[in-house]
């Protein structure tokens, strides 16, 4: 059973037009972290939530906002979403920041702005 | 800065070997991992090392050398389920940093 539950996995917006992605887990893992992955590059990351603290990656655009209402959800809110923002967007966890802790991701929201 | 290199591609034949290389340089080190990701899916966690050394883990094993800011997944006895990505990433206090991946391709 999936324990990192992102939705949609395909999402259509307008250029511009305000997206909200989805995550959920059932680990009760104490870290989430939301990557942004364009074709055939890596995984970047955005930014990520150490249960409700939030840490922003500096050179995450100010459109990018996320939220982390409970332990088990989070979401991503892209405001104005431009071209450039088409993508997939990876949702993480893991149990805490102990350099072993292994990452566990959801399949994915793949974006497409048109 | 984060650099983490590896090859774009590779194809290797069902039944053989395959050894996937990594080269880093990053800013700070706290353990190397591999993840493998098939088209369209999560990417999954294959293996972990922090001290050089390989970890052999079934058919897959992972060597690290820290020294020289290197690690390889070696992949044995290639089955066509083998096609995928596989990502390379150094963890950095608790942020991963990934390469760009490397589509194996095995062919029958």
């Amino acid at each position: 059973d999936a324990m990192v539950i992102q939705n949609p996995r395909y999402q259509v917006t307008q250029f511009g037009k305000p997206v909200t992605l989805s995550c959920s887990q059932t680990l009760n893992h104490n870290v989430m972290y939301w990557y942004q992955q364009k074709s055939s590059q890596a995984p970047k990351l955005l930014f990520h939530y150490y249960d409700k603290d939030f840490n922003n990656e500096a050179d995450t655009p100010d459109n990018f906002q996320s939220r982390r209402p409970n332990t088990s959800f989070c979401f991503l809110d892209i405001r104005s979403p431009g071209l450039g923002d088409a993508a997939m967007y990876l949702c993480a966890t893991s149990r805490d920041k102990v350099a072993k802790n292994i990452q566990y991701f959801g399949a994915g929201t793949r974006l497409s702005v048109l | 800065g984060q650099n983490i290199d590896q090859p774009t591609e590779m194809t290797a034949t069902e039944g053989a070997i395959v050894q996937i290389n990594c080269t880093y340089q990053t800013s700070g080190f706290n353990g190397l991992f591999w993840y493998q990701q098939h088209a369209g899916e999560a990417p999954t966690f294959l293996s972990y090392n922090v001290l050089d050394g390989l970890e052999e883990k079934g058919r897959f094993s992972s060597f690290l050398s820290r020294s020289k800011g290197y690690s390889y997944l070696l992949l044995k006895e290639l089955q066509m389920k083998d096609s995928a990505s596989y990502l390379c990433a150094v963890r950095n206090d608790y942020k991963l940093s990934f390469g760009a991946g490397t589509t194996v391709t095995v062919r029958a």
